[in-house]
């Protein structure tokens, strides 16, 4: 049961272009959603959020993009790094719930 | 900048043996969860913890699996008797509020258990 979905399990993108990653979601119910970005042998570190009430926001070079409707979120990340290279998880949770929900993980590679 | 804490970092350990995979929340915190990732597979949630109690918990979290809190500031998670497809790395975390109030949770550097 694939509540969270990350239809792409990698993307290379050019040092200093555009990333996005996309996240499409089942359960109209979920709420709160949230990007977190993981290297590998370390835990999960918090990125972005967003409330269902808003289309977007934007911290840094992160802006994270809403679609309810479409039951789809994006993150952009502008300009790339090669510090971003990184597996990033998409997750989202409900009213009151008490976990999130991960999709399987995008890995972006930044190349210089 | 106050970060979760857990130990070990590697765990190897028998089938059928016990383990007790230690974590320590955010001070100020107030809710805590074990997730566990299998090699190649999502993070899954197994069960979030507050005041005293388990607030929820995934099918995963099955009477194998136990969690406490022995003190102020420890979160353990137990497995009692350890199968092999428990190998996985298994993530602490915790948040000051809980995940109904829009905030976000922060993860340990997690603990790679292998069962053998």
């Amino acid at each position: 049961d694939q509540q969270v979905k990350q239809n792409s399990p990698s993307l290379s993108v050019q040092e200093g272009r555009i990333s996005i990653l996309n996240c499409d979601y089942t359960n109209s119910m979920f709420d709160y959603f949230l990007w977190y970005k993981k290297y590998p042998a370390e835990g999960p570190t918090f990125l972005i959020s967003i409330s269902s009430i808003k289309d977007k926001n934007e911290d840094g070079r992160f802006t994270v993009f809403l679609n309810k409707s479409a039951k789809h979120l994006s993150l952009h990340i502008v300009p790339s790094q090669p510090g971003d290279s990184a597996v990033y998880f998409c997750a989202a949770s409900l009213p009151y719930g008490q976990n999130f929900v991960f999709g399987p993980g995008t890995r972006l590679s930044v190349l210089p | 900048e106050p970060e979760v804490t857990q130990t070990p970092s590697h765990q190897v350990t028998q089938m059928g043996q016990e383990v007790i995979l230690r974590c320590v929340p955010i001070s100020n915190h107030l809710y805590f969860y074990w997730y566990r990732q299998i090699l190649g597979q999502k993070v899954e949630f197994l069960v979030s913890f507050y005041n005293n109690e388990i607030s929820e918990k995934s099918e995963i979290f099955d009477d194998q699996f136990s969690v406490e809190r022995p003190d102020g500031s420890n979160f353990t998670l137990k497995i009692r008797s350890t199968k092999l497809e428990d190998s996985a790395m298994y993530f602490c975390a915790s948040s000051e509020l809980g995940q109904g109030w829009d905030t976000e949770a922060f993860f340990g550097q997690g603990t790679r258990l292998t069962v053998v």
